[in-house]
Parts: structure tokens; sequence; C-alpha cells
């Protein structure tokens, strides 16, 4: 199978535009993770939504926002990019059921000048 | 605060030794465990999980201890190899609908030939 696949890799956006990253799971998984690392916070979680349905969200501001379709594929939304935004923002797809293994794509390093 | 801590930032091991990556959580809702084997510019890699109602899980030369009346977890690497050199990250989820993972800071494991 294939595995998750992040686009883009690497992204370089200016301090109040907005960006739109995306995540393709592994085929058959429903349940979609986002993940924000940072040299200072470490890893850290953002949402997860499973079948089109958020089902919990991490302690970040309203500017991050995310969605999942039909086909399980899933986008993440910064508004008004700040620099603290810098990160590697990692999906994570699992099967949604019993069993709490994620895997996670290659990521999509974003840079905010 | 730290609800998944690594303390040890980096453990150097002789290649064929035995590398112990260590872990602690402060949460008792935590029920099942992972880690993650990260290298630079890339996501994490599961290696191996734990459920609450176990203490020991091994796949091949990876083993993970969990000793819940401590909330310690450990993971074993026996023989050491060079291609283990990696960030290793412990996290931690509670059993439910939603998969959120907390995460250590990580451990970085160097294996010197």
């Amino acid at each position: 199978k294939a595995g998750v696949t992040q686009t883009p890799r690497y992204l370089i956006k200016t301090r109040g535009q907005q960006v739109t990253l995306s995540c393709s799971p592994i085929s058959g998984h429903r349940s979609v993770s986002w993940y924000q690392q940072t040299p200072g916070q470490g890893l850290q979680f953002l949402f997860e939504y499973f079948s089109e349905t958020q089902r919990n969200k991490g302690n970040f501001p309203g500017r991050f926002s995310g969605r999942q379709f039909s086909n399980s594929r899933s986008e993440m939304n910064v508004s008004t990019l700040e620099l603290g935004d810098s990160a590697l923002y990692l999906c994570a797809s699992s099967p949604g059921t019993p069993g709490y293994e994620q895997y996670f794509g290659p990521g999509t390093r974003l840079t905010v000048t | 605060d730290q609800q998944v801590k690594q303390n040890s930032p980096s453990l150097s091991v002789q290649e064929g030794r035995i590398s112990i990556l260590n872990c602690d959580y402060t949460n008792s809702m935590f029920d099942y465990f992972l880690w993650y084997k990260k290298y630079p510019a890339e996501g994490p890699t599961f290696l191996i999980s734990i459920s609450s109602i176990k203490d020991k899980n091994e796949d091949g030369r990876f083993t993970v201890f969990l000793n819940k009346s401590a909330k310690h977890l450990s993971l074993h690497i026996v023989p050491s190899q060079p291609g283990d050199s990696a960030v290793y990250f412990c996290a931690a989820s509670v059993s439910g609908s939603a998969r959120q993972l907390t995460f250590g800071s990580g451990t970085q494991l160097t294996v010197l030939p």
C-alpha cells in the first residue's frame, strides 16, 4: 500500500497570508490527524478527522482549521500566518478501528517570513 | 505541563549492545503507548506499541516494557545497529473514539560502529 502523502513538501509564505496543506491517507484509513512540530514545543496535536467530522481538537487558535473529504483526504488551513507558525506540519492516518497506531506522512515544512 | 516526558535528550551506544530508551508519563488515563523513530526531514515511523493490559510487547529487535505503577515505559533495542541512529519519540493515548497522541520530547540515539 502507498503511504501517507502530503503536498506540498516545502512552502514559504509571508506574515498575514493564508496557507492550505493537503494530506492523502493510506488507502482504507478513515482517520486523519494533524500535528505541528517545532523545536520549542515538539510534536503537538492539532486535530483529528474521521468520516468528514472533526472528532478532537488540540489547543491551537481558531486560525488553524481543517476538513476531510468523502475520500478521506484532508486539508489543513492556517489563516493570517504568524512567524511562529513556521513548523513541520505532519499528517497521520489510522484505520479508525481499535488500535491506535498512526502512520505519518513526510510532512510539509512551512516557513513564514 | 508535560504529560509525557523523555528526560534523556541523547543516548550513545556501541553497535551490538543494548539501547534502552526511557519514557515517563503523568496522566493515569493513558492506556495505550507507542514508540516512533524519526529521521531528519521525514515523518515519524511507527515502531511498536503496547496496551496498558500488558507489561511487555516484543517485535524482533524491539521490546517495549510498561510499568503502570511507576508510570514508566522503556524501549529496548537488541542488538543496536548504526541504522537505528535516529530520534525516538514515545507517545501516549487515551482509548476512545479520538486518535490524539501526546508525544514526549524525543531522545536522539546514536549507535557507534
